[in-house]
């Protein structure tokens, strides 16, 4: 069964650092997304990406966040400067029509 | 008010069960309605979306009342492997390829022997 796979696992970096998380989506899929959940909250939508442009972002999706699909696989989150508070899970998902597919995830963590 | 609110729980109940969980939204113009399963620190799973005739799958029964902005789930004989967080989910389905999820925090659910 096809799957949307992240990497890395979890990622550890120090305050006003530059990470990339990257995700491959299902393959036949359309829609691209990023969500994040802070330990203990809820999961909260960053980005929504569709024929290669952002279709809709949250509040928390500022100037320090960027996206890309750098080619037909992977697509990417960039955080420019970490902050403390972006440490949490962040989720790929993807989907064709319907259901959104989630990633198992990439644990960021800033020190 | 929040978008999606769940009782946090936890909801501990004796194997074989039957628990439900209820969630309100606050956005009339949500178009789709899901039920999640997160175990702990992994990716939410479908369990089940849900439609406005009702819907079940094997043990799991979904309802929702558009009039009171009103989705439940419905789980019953519980399993030990039913022990998760169950998210409801909502989808306000802006065109143009949005269709966000907006998630509640979660009801969490633990299955005693």
């Amino acid at each position: 069964e096809p799957e949307v796979t992240q990497t890395p696992s979890h990622q550890v970096t120090q305050m006003g650092q530059e990470v990339i998380l990257r995700c491959v989506p299902i393959s036949n899929h359309l829609y691209f997304y990023w969500y994040r959940q802070i330990l203990g909250q809820k999961v909260e939508f960053l980005v929504s990406f569709y024929n290669n442009e952002i279709s809709e972002k949250s509040e928390i999706f500022d100037d320090q966040f960027s996206v890309e699909r750098p080619d037909g696989s992977n697509f990417t989150l960039k955080i420019r400067s970490t902050k403390l508070e972006d440490s949490a899970m962040y989720f790929c998902a993807s989907r064709r029509e319907g259901t959104q597919y989630f990633g198992p995830g990439t644990r960021l963590t800033v020190l | 008010r929040k978008e999606v609110e769940q009782d946090p729980g936890p909801f501990n109940v004796p194997e074989g069960a039957t628990v439900a969980f209820n969630c309100t939204y606050s956005n009339s113009a949500s178009q789709s309605f899901f039920w999640y399963r997160q175990d702990c620190r992994k990716e939410p799973k479908l369990l089940m979306s849900v439609y406005s005739s009702g819907n079940e799958d094997g043990r799991f029964t979904a309802q929702l009342n558009r009039a009171s902005q009103y989705i439940s789930l419905l789980i019953r004989d519980s399993k030990l492997s039913d022990s998760a967080t169950y998210l409801c989910v909502v989808n306000i389905g802006i065109t143009g390829g949005g269709n966000k999820l907006t998630f509640g925090t979660g009801t969490q659910l633990k299955v005693e022997l």
